[in-house]
């Protein structure tokens, strides 16, 4: 079975300080772990991706995130906050095997951005 | 590529009235996904389609729920006696199948009032 776990339903950073989104997983194999941003009654964009290549992935916008298979974490970062990056934040995980690319979804993070 | 493109936006019906959604995928896409979110909540798998092929649908919410892809093009989702607990988003994603990236709609707001 797989799962997600987002620590933190909100987190609050100052502009210009360091993002940090936690994510964990829980997979019976290793899986493709995903990162996506949501904005008021949008839809979800793909910040990034971890597909089994290189376990840190950049994003979009300078966010980048680390896969850690001993830790079973995902976690988003981002060296420097900007306005524009308050929005939800959700990590997905996907089974590797072709099973449909159906994606599970943390909870969320509401990232607030303080000037 | 316009995207993935759902219609309405929202919606607003009474319970117990019938509801259809549509889904355009990106055109060159052969998988095509529902999910429902609610308040708070991230995405819910519901269904998915691989051309007109319905692969999943163990995760539809009850038999109220259903979905088609009949021309493996656009889909619509139809849930059938709405009630008040229905009251959610809707979002269409698609991608391919040699590709584990899904593309995201913008959703219909569904309140059932």
């Amino acid at each position: 079975a797989q799962s997600v776990t987002q620590l933190g339903s909100h987190v609050s950073v100052s502009e210009g300080a360091l993002v940090l989104l936690r994510c964990n997983y829980s997979s019976s194999v290793p899986p493709y772990l995903f990162w996506y941003v949501q904005y008021p009654n949008q839809g979800l964009q793909l910040l990034l991706k971890y597909t089994s290549a290189a376990t840190l992935v950049k994003g979009i916008n300078d966010f980048e995130a680390e896969f850690k298979k001993s830790e079973t974490s995902f976690h988003l970062t981002k060296p420097s906050a900007h306005m524009s990056d308050a929005a939800e934040y959700f990590c997905a995980v996907s089974p590797s095997w072709n099973t449909g690319n159906q994606f599970y979804f943390g909870t969320g993070t509401s990232l607030t951005v303080i000037p | 590529d316009t995207g993935v493109s759902q219609n309405p936006r929202h919606k607003i019906t009474k319970r117990g009235q019938n509801v259809t959604f549509r889904c355009d995928p990106i055109s060159e896409h052969n998988r095509l996904y529902w999910y429902r979110q609610t308040l708070g909540q991230g995405p819910e798998f519901l269904t998915y389609f691989q051309n007109e092929a319905q692969l999943e649908k163990s995760r539809l919410l009850s038999d109220r729920f259903s979905a088609e892809r009949p021309k493996g093009s656009f889909s619509t989702l139809e849930i059938q006696r709405t009630e008040q607990g229905d009251s959610a988003m809707y979002l269409c994603a698609s991608g391919r199948s040699e590709n584990t990236e899904a593309f995201f709609g913008q959703g219909t707001r569904l309140t059932v009032v």
